[in-house]
């Protein structure tokens, strides 16, 4: 197995622009998270998803964020306008139900 | 609101020597906790979980142990490495949720 794959691993981007960030997670995990790392605030919880369907996007800060898994196999992550209070790593996460969580390796995010 | 918390937040130690890194919780009706691996620039990997019913997990050189009640968990690692260098995260989910609330970690550096 692959492991959780996300795309891109870094992403430049000025102030306003659309950013897309991209996730497959493991084959046959029924549950999916989005997670962003900071310094200052550790890892925070954005979204997750339970067969596709998003069960506690509590942690997603404003509306500018929104996430959408449209098959079990895809997952997107999606900031518009971005700010350059939004640099971080984000991290897309897969499990079975109480289950050890695998992380992808990141997508390093740079609003300038 | 659950949180998590580890002291302390480094530790530098020589190569040899046997480890506890603490982890607490403020509250105790958790349904799994998770000692996670980071290195830098990479995603994280589950180490070990513990369910809420069980007092202990080892693997290999590693051994974590829970206690609810206390709001504890100690991750213990037996004749430390310079490869043991990363930073420890442990996470805990709460019952009737997959949602893992995640400590800030612990940067550990064994020098040879």
């Amino acid at each position: 197995d692959a492991g959780v794959i996300q795309s891109p691993r870094h992403e430049v981007t000025e102030m306003g622009q659309e950013v897309t960030l991209r996730c497959k997670p493991i084959s046959g995990h029924d549950y999916l998270f989005w997670y962003r790392q900071t310094m200052m605030r550790g890892l925070e919880l954005l979204i997750y998803f339970n067969n596709n369907v998003p069960i506690d996007d509590s942690g997603m800060p404003e509306d500018r964020f929104s996430a959408k898994m449209p098959n079990a196999s895809f997952s997107t992550l999606k900031i518009q306008p971005s700010e350059p209070r939004d640099s971080a790593v984000y991290f897309c996460a897969s499990s079975h139900r109480n289950s050890p969580l695998h992380f992808g390796n990141g997508t390093r995010l740079t609003v300038t | 609101k659950q949180e998590v918390t580890q002291i302390p937040a480094a530790l530098s130690v020589p190569e040899g020597e046997n480890l506890v890194l603490n982890c607490s919780f403020t509250d105790s009706a958790i349904y799994n906790l998770q000692w996670f691996r980071q290195d830098p620039g990479k995603g994280l990997t589950s180490l070990l979980l513990i369910q809420s019913s069980q007092r202990e997990q080892t693997s290999g050189r590693l051994n974590a142990s829970l206690d609810k009640s206390s709001g504890r968990s100690t991750l213990y690692i037996a004749a430390s490495q310079p490869g043991d260098s990363a930073t420890y995260l442990c996470a805990v989910t709460q019952g009737g949720s997959e949602k893992l609330v995640f400590g800030k970690g612990m940067k550990l550096t064994v020098n040879p």
